[in-house]
C-alpha cells in the first residue's frame, strides 16, 4: 500500500531562518507531488506542484521554493523565513503507477505545523 | 477565473442528516472530490463524482451536476466523530495535475 510521510510534525522558526520541510512517498512510481498551505481556519494553498523529477512548477510567488531530487522525494525550502509564512503544510500524491482506482485523487502526508516568531 | 463556493459553518444533531452545497466556476472540469478534515489534522479522501448523478458510500453520498455546476455531500445517521471540515475541491481540466480546493464548511454536530 501507499504511504506518504512528512516531518518534522512540528516546527518554531524565528524570522529570517531558513526552513526545509521533507516528504516521501512509497509504494507507488512516478507520482504527482504538491505543497499545499493552510493558514488557520482557511481553504488549502497550492504552493507547489511536480510531474517528474526536477520538474517544479510553482502558483503563488513568495520566498519559498521546492525541489524533487528523486522520484518519491518533495522539499519545501526557503532561504529567510518571515511571519506570514506560518501554517499549516501540507504534501499530497496523486497518480503514479499504484493502480489505484482514481488516479486524480490527491491523498495527504500528516502535514507540519509551522510557527514563525 | 475559478471558484468554489460553499457554506462557512453548519450545524446538525446526532443521528439526523445534513447535506452541503457546493458551487463551482472553472474554466473547465474534470471531476469533482470531497475531502474530510478533523481540527488539526490532514484531509481525508471522501468522494470523486465525474459523471452527474448521486455516489453512495456507506453513510455519505455525493451528487453531481455539471450542467449547473453543483454537488452536495449528504451524511446519514450524524455521529459526533463527523464534526469536521469538509472540502469540496474540483480538477480543472486545463491541468491534469491541479484541484482546487474551496475553503470548507466546518460541520458542528450536537447532541
Amino acid at each position: 500500500s501507499q504511504t506518504i510521510h512528512q516531518w518534522p510534525a512540528t516546527l518554531v522558526q524565528p524570522v529570517g531562518s531558513p526552513l526545509s520541510l521533507e516528504c516521501t512517498v512509497e509504494g507507488t512510481s512516478n507520482p504527482n507531488l504538491y505543497w499545499y498551505r493552510q493558514a488557520a481556519g482557511r481553504g488549502l494553498q497550492l504552493l507547489f506542484y511536480s510531474v517528474g523529477i526536477g520538474q517544479i512548477s510553482s502558483e503563488v510567488p513568495q520566498n519559498l521554493s521546492a525541489s524533487r531530487p528523486q522520484d518519491r522525494q518533495f522539499i519545501l525550502s526557503s532561504k529567510k523565513l518571515l511571519l506570514s509564512d506560518s501554517g499549516f503544510y501540507l504534501c499530497a500524491w496523486s497518480g503514479g503507477l499504484a493502480g489505484l482506482g482514481s488516479t486524480d485523487t490527491q491523498y495527504f502526508g500528516p502535514g507540519t505545523r509551522l510557527t514563525v516568531l | 477565473g475559478q471558484n468554489i463556493d460553499q457554506p462557512t459553518e453548519m450545524t446538525a444533531t446526532e443521528g439526523a442528516i445534513v447535506q452541503i452545497n457546493c458551487t463551482y466556476q472553472t474554466s473547465g472540469f474534470n471531476g469533482l472530490f470531497w475531502y474530510q478534515q478533523h481540527a488539526g489534522e490532514a484531509p481525508t479522501f471522501l468522494s470523486y463524482n465525474v459523471l452527474d448523478g448521486l455516489e453512495e458510500k456507506g453513510r455519505f453520498s455525493s451528487f453531481l451536476s455539471r450542467s449547473k455546476g453543483y454537488s452536495y455531500l449528504l451524511l446519514k445517521e450524524l455521529q459526533m466523530k463527523d464534526s469536521a471540515s469538509y472540502l469540496c475541491a474540483v480538477r480543472d481540466d486545463s491541468s491534469a495535475s491541479k484541484i482546487i480546493f474551496g475553503s470548507g464548511t466546518r460541520l458542528s454536530i450536537r447532541p
